[in-house]
Parts: structure tokens; sequence; C-alpha cells
């Protein structure tokens, strides 16, 4: 049973290009939510979601960041025209619902570069 | 609303002597209470949790944490550090009440000199 699993670990873009972030949850997890780790800080919420709905993205820049999960295929974070403040370690966590006793099982980030 | 504070960004220890990383938090309802541990350019690992059963909880490696009501207060513990403890150690908080998500503490650098 593979754990989150994100893609790519690292990525390196240059100012105004594009970043896409990908997320696969773990088997039989139907809630993802994606977290921003800036350097010296902690992680910070940006966006929750179900397959389909985004249940919460009130931690979301309100442009240039989007975010999905489609019926098929993994969680996607989109950052269009990204700018060198976007450089930071960005993860992705899956849970099986929305019990409290939850924990969440987190991937190992995307460490996007801005440059 | 809820909130977590980490005490310290560094705790510095030798090898085989205790650890003792401080977290206190604040939550409108009844909290669950998590400690994740972040090696370097690594992802979060949960270590232990606290849902409302014992106070005292234990979790992977040898740490273990008490939930204190009284004193909002959700400390981390181990009785001998070892060098791969090194790592920075997040306290996390999720109030019990319908949706919410996690909210993270600043993190506490463990570092452990031989």
């Amino acid at each position: 049973n593979a754990g989150v699993m994100q893609n790519p670990r690292h990525l390196v873009r240059r100012r105004g290009q594009e970043a896409r972030l990908r997320c696969s949850p773990m088997k039989g997890h139907s809630h993802v939510y994606w977290y921003r780790q800036l350097p010296e800080e902690g992680l910070k919420f940006m966006v929750y979601l179900q397959k389909e709905n985004i249940i919460d993205e009130s931690g979301m820049p309100k442009e240039r960041f989007s975010a999905e999960f489609p019926k098929e295929g993994p969680s996607i974070l989109r950052i269009q025209q990204v700018v060198r403040g976007d450089s930071a370690a960005y993860f992705c966590a899956s849970s099986p619902g929305q019990d409290p006793s939850y924990g969440y099982t987190f991937g190992s980030g995307t460490r996007l570069t801005v440059v | 609303a809820q909130s977590v504070t980490q005490l310290d960004s560094h705790v510095s220890v030798s090898e085989g002597t205790p650890v003792l990383l401080r977290c206190n938090y604040s939550s409108s309802y009844s909290p669950s209470l998590f400690w994740y541990v972040q090696h370097p350019n690594k992802g979060l690992q949960l270590l232990l949790k606290y849902t409302s059963a014992a106070t005292l909880v234990k979790g992977i490696n040898g740490f273990e944490a008490e939930f204190k009501k009284s004193e909002t207060s959700f400390h981390l513990t181990k009785p001998s550090a070892h060098m791969s403890d090194a790592a920075e150690y997040f306290c996390v908080v999720r109030v019990n009440s319908g949706y919410s998500t996690l909210t993270f503490g600043k993190g506490t650098m463990l570092l452990v000199s031989p």
C-alpha cells in the first residue's frame, strides 16, 4: 500500500512560468489537503479537496493559484506566472474521512524553486 | 479558532539524555493533538496522536506525550536521545467539531550531539 505520492520531488521554474504539482493520495483516501512550507516556518494550510469538489480554499492566494482533484487521477496544484515568493516546499496529505481522530498521511513534498 | 505555540525554536541535547519539546495549544473545542517529525528534505511522519482517549500517548521511536487540559499543553518527551532523532518536530492541533484542518506550530529543531 503505497503512501501519498507527490511528483516531482524538485521543480525549478523561471519567473512567469507555470508550475504543476501532483499528488496521488493513499489508496482508499478521498480527502486531500495541500500545505505550503516557507523557510523557517511551519506548514500553512492552502486547500482541502474531496473528489471533484473544493471544500475549503481559504488558505489559497486569490490569484494565480488553483487546485483540482478530478474523479480520475491525481490532485493537481497549479501555480500560474510564478514569482520568487512562490519558492517553497508544497506538501500534500490525505485522509480517509473527516473524523478528527484521523491523522493525515503526508507525501514527501515538492520543492519548488523559482529562478 | 485554534492555534499552537511551540515554545522553543531549537533544542540541543547530548546523546543519551532526555528530550523535552514543549507545545501549548489554544482551541475553542475539544482538540485532537499530533506530533509530526520531519527529517531534512523529507516528508512528515506521524509520531503520535491524542484523540480524547488516554492522556498519556505513546508513539514511535520511544517518544511519548502527555495531554494536560488544565495547562493546555502537549509536550513531547523521550527518555534517551539518539543521534537519529535530530530533526524538526511539529506540534499540530485539530478541533473535534465538524470539519476542520490541521494547524501547525512553527516547529522545534532538535539537535543531538555525541
